[in-house]
């Protein structure tokens, strides 16, 4: 069972619009949500991070949102730029400390110019 | 935040073979994972390497099948083993560096059996 989705395979956006990615999750007890940017033929890269202590936390063109009564995040992008075209996956520690992340499927944005 | 490498990057290999799979951090840290991504899918976990015991695996993934090695705090090996075509992914390693969520992924290795 999957603890973290991300419900939409795939997203087009034109240039300099926002780009609104979304994940949606299952364990209430998850306090700590990542989200990571992948292109071809790289490892992950961590983009951003929220506590559920928080609902916004920004960091330049992006923003994820928490949303804990509807266990529901989004990735937010403004404006989007061709190079964020890649693969964004939404994350959580599968348990407290230092544990390994739980990912989502994953949602491949294109940035159209 | 820690420099991860993998080799091989990218391999073909014959059904029935085994792969050995090496990750190298530029640091010493807490914690080291590989990570499985098949065409289309999520990262799922194959197992925590622990330095100096065996390695801690997920549900569905065994140590005959995946042997890992974890011999410091900066090195680590997954080995596939007697692969089939259902092996070919990406395999990744990943890190923790001291008391934090976020995870350090090296570059992958893409495996393709045949």
């Amino acid at each position: 069972d999957q603890q973290v989705k991300q419900n939409s395979p795939s997203l087009s956006v034109q240039e300099g619009r926002i780009s609104i990615l979304n994940c949606d999750y299952t364990n209430s007890m998850f306090d700590y949500f990542l989200w990571y940017k992948k292109y071809p033929a790289e490892g992950p890269t961590f983009l951003i991070s929220i506590s559920s202590i928080k609902d916004k936390n920004e960091d330049g063109r992006f923003t994820v949102f928490l949303n804990k009564s509807a266990k529901h995040l989004s990735l937010h992008i403004v404006p989007s730029q061709p190079g964020d075209s890649a693969v964004y996956f939404c994350a959580a520690p599968s348990n407290s400390g230092n544990t390994p992340l739980v990912f989502g499927k994953g949602t491949r944005l294109s940035v159209i110019a | 935040s820690a420099v991860i490498s993998q080799k091989p990057s990218r391999d073909i290999c014959q059904r029935g073979t085994s792969l050995t799979i090496q990750c190298q951090v530029d640091s010493q840290v807490t914690m080291m994972f590989w990570y499985r991504q098949q065409p289309g899918q999520s990262l799922t976990l194959i197992a925590t390497a622990n330095q100096g015991s065996e390695a801690t695996y997920e549900s569905g993934f065994v140590i005959d099948k995946f042997p890992i090695s974890r011999p410091n705090l900066t090195f680590s090996t997954l080995t596939v083993s007697n692969m089939s075509p259902e092996d070919s992914s990406i395999y990744l390693c990943s890190v923790i560096e001291g008391l934090s969520y976020e995870q350090y992924f090296g570059p992958g290795t893409r495996l393709t059996v045949t």
